[in-house]
C-alpha cells in the first residue's frame, strides 16, 4: 500500500526538548512539506523539500529544522527555540518536479509540550 | 498578510441541499487550486482541482469553479450528505517566488467547517 506516514500520532515532552517528529513516503515522490495546524489558523507552511538533499523554509520555520538524506524521510525537529510547539503537525508529498499536483497528507503527529 | 482567505469559519446546510463554499485568492501567480476535507485528528483528504486554465471542474457530487478575474473559487457539494460534515480547505499553488520560485508548494486558507444536518 502507497502513502505517507507519520509517528507517532502523539506525542509530549516536556518544555526545553528537542523532539523529532518522522514523516516516511513510499508514494515515490519527489517533493515533502511540513505544515503546522493550530485552532482557527488552517495549515501553515514550515519547510518544505522539493528534492533530496534540499530543503527550503516556509512561513514559520522559526524554531524547527529538517533534513532530506533520503527520498522517502523527511523528520522535523521541533527545537527548544520554538515559543509555542504545542500544535498538531501535518506532513505531505506530492510529485514535485515543478507540476503543480495534490498533495497527500500523513494522518498527523499532535505533539504537547509541558 | 493571508493569500488565500476562507472568510466563513463556519456553514450549516440541510440533507439533500447544496453546500457552497467560498475561497478568495490575493496572489495573481497562483495558478492551481484545490480543495481538501478534513476530520478532527486526521490528515487532510484531497477532493478536487482546478486549473486556471479552465473555469469549472466536476467530480460527482463535487463542483470547483474559478473565477480569475474576481480571484475568488467555490465547491459546490449537491446533494449535501452528514457525512459530508467536516472542515473543508481551499488551497493554491502557482510560481511563487517567495519560495524561491518552486511550484507546489500549497498555500492553505483557514478553513470552513461545513456541518450538514440530517
Amino acid at each position: 500500500d502507497g502513502g505517507i506516514t507519520q509517528s507517532p500520532k502523539y506525542l509530549f515532552r516536556k518544555e526545553g526538548q528537542n523532539v523529532t517528529l518522522s514523516c516516511e513516503q513510499n508514494l515515490n515522490h519527489d517533493a515533502m512539506y511540513w505544515y503546522r495546524q493550530d485552532p482557527g489558523q488552517g495549515l501553515r507552511l514550515i519547510y518544505y523539500s522539493q528534492i533530496v538533499n534540499d530543503f527550503q523554509k516556509g512561513d514559520i520555520a522559526e524554531g524547527y529544522s529538517v533534513s532530506r538524506e533520503k527520498k522517502e524521510s523527511f523528520p522535523l525537529t521541533v527545537t527548544s527555540a520554538q515559543k509555542n510547539p504545542t500544535a498538531f503537525y501535518l506532513c505531505a508529498s506530492s510529485i514535485g518536479q515543478g507540476r503543480n499536483t495534490e498533495a497527500f497528507f500523513g494522518q498527523g503527529t499532535r505533539l504537547t509540550v509541558v | 498578510d493571508q493569500q488565500v482567505k476562507q472568510n466563513s469559519p463556519s456553514l450549516s446546510v440541510q440533507e439533500g441541499r447544496i453546500s457552497i463554499l467560498n475561497c478568495d485568492y490575493t496572489n495573481s501567480m497562483f495558478d492551481y487550486f484545490l480543495w481538501y476535507k478534513k476530520y478532527p485528528a486526521e490528515g487532510p483528504t484531497f477532493l478536487i482541482s482546478i486549473s486556471s486554465i479552465k473555469d469549472k471542474n466536476e467530480d460527482g457530487r463535487f463542483t470547483v469553479f474559478l473565477n480569475k478575474s474576481a480571484k475568488h473559487l467555490s465547491l459546490h457539494i449537491v446533494p449535501s450528505q452528514p457525512g459530508d460534515s467536516a472542515v473543508y480547505f481551499c488551497a493554491a499553488s502557482g510560481f511563487l517566488m517567495n519560495y524561491g520560485g518552486s511550484q507546489g508548494n500549497l498555500i492553505f486558507g483557514k478553513g470552513t467547517k461545513l456541518s450538514v444536518k440530517p
